[in-house]
């Protein structure tokens, strides 16, 4: 099965900063990697996805980049705020079959 | 967008009985649904799909009479905790496939004493 790597497990930057969160993945049939935001207590909420046909995407302070080729994806915050800390998950699926999760990155952003 | 809602938000539970979690599409059809559960500070760990008028295909390691799941309409799928023990205490989350995306419910934060 799929086999999904995360790094780092926290971070900490100071706002106004940039953060970046890196994953691997095992499985060359992924073709789906979605980042999730997650807040304490509450379910997992979906900020921005790629598909592997897609180098990069962006949208406003969130940008998402894949190598397929060295199967890794990272997420991109620019400008980082308060609100931005939470516990971020990557995700891989193929064909949005199953999704296999990272082991999550706490981020703080120190104000 | 999707939304999708569960029901407790968190239960309290004597170790030896059941509890049932709903998870419903609230403005969408679901063919598919799946269950994770998630301990604290670590990810989420896929037990279950759901297919509607099918039964629940369980990862390896998921005991299946332990966690029944009953994916009866398009629109709601429930996962069972039977004879539930203090190691059954959990974030249990659903999500459901719209489209090409995955939408999570809040989740359901059991406990059993």
């Amino acid at each position: 099965g799929e086999n999904v790597e995360q790094h780092p497990s926290t971070l900490s930057v100071q706002e106004g900063d940039s953060a970046v969160i890196k994953c691997t993945y095992s499985d060359s049939a992924s073709n789906y990697f979605p980042w999730y935001k997650q807040e304490l207590g509450k379910g997992p909420q979906l900020i921005i996805d790629i598909r592997s046909n897609v180098g990069e995407k962006k949208d406003q302070r969130i940008a998402v980049t894949l190598n397929k080729t060295a199967k890794h994806f990272s997420l991109h915050i620019t400008e980082t705020q308060p609100e931005d800390s939470a516990v971020y998950f990557c995700a891989a699926s193929k064909d949005f079959n199953k999704f296999y999760f990272g082991s999550g990155t706490k981020l703080n952003v120190k104000p | 967008g999707a939304v999708v809602s569960q029901h407790p938000s968190w239960v309290i539970c004597k170790s030896g009985t059941s509890v049932k979690i709903e998870c419903r599409s609230l403005d969408f059809q679901a063919t598919t649904m799946f269950w994770y559960r998630q301990f604290p500070k670590q990810s989420l760990m896929l037990m279950a799909t759901s297919n509607e008028g099918s039964k629940a295909t369980y990862e390896q390691g998921v005991e299946k009479d332990k966690f029944l799941i009953n994916h009866a309409s398009l629109t709601l799928s429930t996962l069972t905790v039977t004879s539930a023990h203090p190691e059954d205490s959990s974030f249990y989350i659903c999500s459901a496939t719209f489209g090409d995306e995955q939408y999570f419910g809040p989740g359901t934060r059991l406990t059993v004493t």
